[in-house]
């Protein structure tokens, strides 16, 4: 069974800062991995996903995700956060070998606020 | 990307009541949608699993009876919550299987915030 995980409930950074995300992940095989962001009382927006090929994936909104496959992560990257950026992210997987119909699994989300 | 829409994004019923919500593809067709439950600060919740022209199938502890699913049309998908409780007062949010950027990404609807009173 696939399963995520974000270990940190909120991550602070000051603005203009880089920021990361943590995610790891569990699959039995070989994975899709998404980035999900959610603003309050909002549905979720895509960022990005890794399905093969280049490690580092780009993104909307100046994101970027690293895929390592020996750690099992893919951790949400930006180099100058914005305040705007302040928000719930969700890491998310899925076997790359299931069907085309089986839903993603969330992490818990963490919520990244951005200090001006 | 593709668009996802929901309604209503909010609404409120008396206990006991039943509440349609809806979720439609406005730019592409999805044979596969999926519905969420998401409570106050924590993750999504997978409810069910919903195919065009089949039966939903329904996650584990997700009462099939309570939560009626119905995808009529390749664009649109229906969530009932049936005589509904104060318990079930949460965000619901939908989401699609599109083929832009692959059959793999799914987009999601902005939610229905419902409250039971």
């Amino acid at each position: 069974a696939q399963s995520v995980a974000q270990p940190e409930d909120q991550v602070n950074v000051a603005e203009g800062n880089p920021l990361t995300v943590k995610c790891t992940y569990s699959v039995s095989g070989n994975p899709y991995l998404f980035w999900y962001v959610q603003y309050p009382n909002r549905g979720l927006q895509f960022l990005l996903k890794y399905i093969t090929g280049d490690n580092l994936v780009k993104g909307s909104y100046g994101f970027e995700a690293e895929f390592n496959k020996s750690q099992t992560s893919f951790h949400l990257k930006k180099p100058s956060a914005l305040v705007s950026d302040s928000a719930l992210y969700f890491c998310a997987v899925r076997d790359r070998w299931d069907s085309g119909n089986t839903p993603l699994v969330f992490g818990k989300g963490t919520r990244l606020s951005v200090i001006a | 990307g593709a668009v996802v829409s929901q309604h209503p994004s909010r609404v409120i019923c008396k206990s006991g009541t039943s509440v349609k919500i809806e979720c439609r593809s406005l730019d592409f067709q999805a044979t596969t949608m999926f519905w969420y439950r998401q409570f106050p600060k924590q993750s999504l919740m997978l409810m069910a699993t919903s195919n065009e022209g089949s039966k939903a199938t329904y996650e584990q502890g997700v009462e099939k009876d309570k939560f009626l699913i119905n995808h009529a049309s390749l664009t649109l998908s229906t969530l009932t919550v049936t005589s509904a409780h104060p318990e079930d007062s949460s965000f619901y949010i939908c989401s699609a299987l599109s083929d832009r950027g692959g059959r793999d990404t799914q987009y999601f609807g902005p939610g229905t915030r419902l409250t039971v009173l």
